[in-house]
């Protein structure tokens, strides 16, 4: 158990709608990161917080968004979704912001978009 | 940009065998290296990192040397177990102040371990 939570575990919606992800560091971790696993984009990096700040952004969809509370949980927000969109998607976490830090993953969200 | 590239599996060995998995990275300036591996519907888990040329990570019986010249960091275990059956991924973090220090993954490696 690396400490990270993610809810849900899996989700099921239509094209068109919209879902909330749901991600909760480990204990003391300041920065998050969110990132897409698909059979063919392989593990992409979406975009990173850092105690409430963007600190960076990858491949992240105009129709995608995130932020992070003063709790530091976060959320990763997708709309207007496409069938394109099914994945796994994976928050991890770390405790500062330098490249040494290792990460520290949660189970991820599968979504599937029908 | 940065890149990591990983052999394809997948990789089928017998126990006990030894297993090696090539990596190979570009990245600027000096990054951090990692191993990742996935067990079959489980999220990563950190196996190993090196975070400076000659650095040898090492965990469960997998090492990895952080290799500059080579820009490599190819994991070995010297005997492997059915248990050791998963996708196993090497990455990079090279941070910059204007970027954080996200990871960049390699494609990732099947192994497939018989008894």
């Amino acid at each position: 158990d690396s400490g990270v939570t993610q809810t849900p575990k899996h989700l099921i919606t239509a094209t068109g709608q919209r879902v909330t992800l749901r991600c909760s560091p480990r204990s003391g971790d300041l920065s998050v990161y969110w990132y897409q696993q698909s059979l063919d984009q392989g593990l992409q990096f979406l975009i990173q917080y850092y105690n409430g700040e963007e600190r960076a952004k990858g491949n992240i969809l105009e129709r995608f968004s995130a932020q992070q509370f003063p709790d530091l949980h976060s959320e990763l927000n997708l709309s207007s979704l496409e069938l394109g969109d099914s994945a796994l998607y994976f928050c991890a976490s770390s405790v500062a912001d330098g490249g040494s830090y290792e990460q520290y993953f949660g189970p991820g969200t599968r979504l599937t978009v029908t | 940009g940065d890149s990591v590239t990983q052999m394809e599996g997948p990789v089928t060995l017998s126990e006990e065998a030894f297993l090696t998995i090539n990596c190979t990275y570009t990245a600027t300036g000096y990054p951090s290296l990692f191993w990742y591996v996935q067990y079959p519907g489980e999220g990563l888990q950190l196996l190993l990192k090196a975070t400076k040329a000659d650095d040898k990570g090492s965990n469960k019986g997998f090492e990895a040397t952080y290799r500059k010249e080579t820009t490599s960091f190819h994991l070995e275990k010297g005997s492997v177990q059915v248990s050791d059956s998963a996708v196993y991924f090497c990455a990079l973090s090279a941070f910059l102040k204007a970027a954080g220090n996200k990871l960049t993954f390699g494609g990732g490696t099947r192994v497939l371990v018989k008894p």
